[in-house]
């Protein structure tokens, strides 16, 4: 497997809490993303990075912020979580042979 | 924006080759076809991918038309463990996964 790595897996928090999700990769690949599911919607990125501090935004990016001070990590950060920001977020990782993704395991946020 | 079109659902017997077809008339010289699975609760997985040519790995064949107006993803023997959304998406190798809704395959015992 890719050494994607997602934390934690599971969470619950409540509505106007701030939330980080951590996505860890031992490969040393440049490029990484977040997206998030929801029944109905699919898959849909929220933002991605192409480098250590340097990132963008993707489809669904309101209301998160994202982080990469290093390679190996990149954080998604809900500074006010919201009901509507319950979902799974699933982090991915940019393949450089095949330009395909790997994606992580996937994280389970519940914010009530 | 998906610049595909699948259907929305298919149903295969085990042990049978499923045939998923993608539509993707708009794709232009340069990107390729890719074919990801998302097994109930997890993370997509990749397939396989292609840009013109018949591609063949371990998990499925994909096969693409000569126009490259669409494709088809095989898998030569379906077990139950095939049972997944299959998602086609068409994309420059630079460009970031997009994915639609993708086909719902149910292998039947």
């Amino acid at each position: 497997d890719a050494g994607i790595t997602q934390s934690p897996r599971h969470k619950v928090t409540e509505t106007g809490t701030p939330v980080t999700l951590r996505c860890h990769q031992t490969e040393n690949h440049r490029y990484m993303y977040w997206y998030r599911q929801d029944p109905g919607h699919g898959l849909r990125l929220i933002h991605y990075s192409y480098g250590v501090k340097d990132t963008d935004k993707g489809e669904v990016s309101d209301g998160y912020s994202v982080s990469r001070s290093k390679t190996e990590d990149f954080l998604l950060t809900l500074e006010s979580a919201t009901s509507s920001q319950t979902s799974v977020y699933f982090c991915a990782i940019r393949d450089t042979e095949a330009y395909g993704y790997t994606f992580g395991s996937g994280t389970r946020l519940t914010v009530v | 924006d998906a610049k595909t079109t699948q259907p929305p659902s298919m149903d295969c017997a085990e042990g049978r080759a499923a045939n998923l077809p993608c539509n993707h008339s708009t794709i232009s010289g340069n990107e390729y076809v890719y074919w990801y699975r998302q097994i109930h609760s997890q993370g997509p997985q990749y397939i396989i991918h292609g840009l013109k040519n018949n591609e063949t790995n371990e998990m499925a064949s994909l096969i693409i038309t000569e126009d490259r107006k669409s494709s088809t993803l095989i898998l030569p023997h379906a077990t139950l463990r095939d049972t997944a959304v299959y998602y086609c998406i068409v994309r420059n190798r630079d460009d970031k996964i997009i994915f639609g809704k993708g086909t719902r395959l149910h292998i039947l015992p």
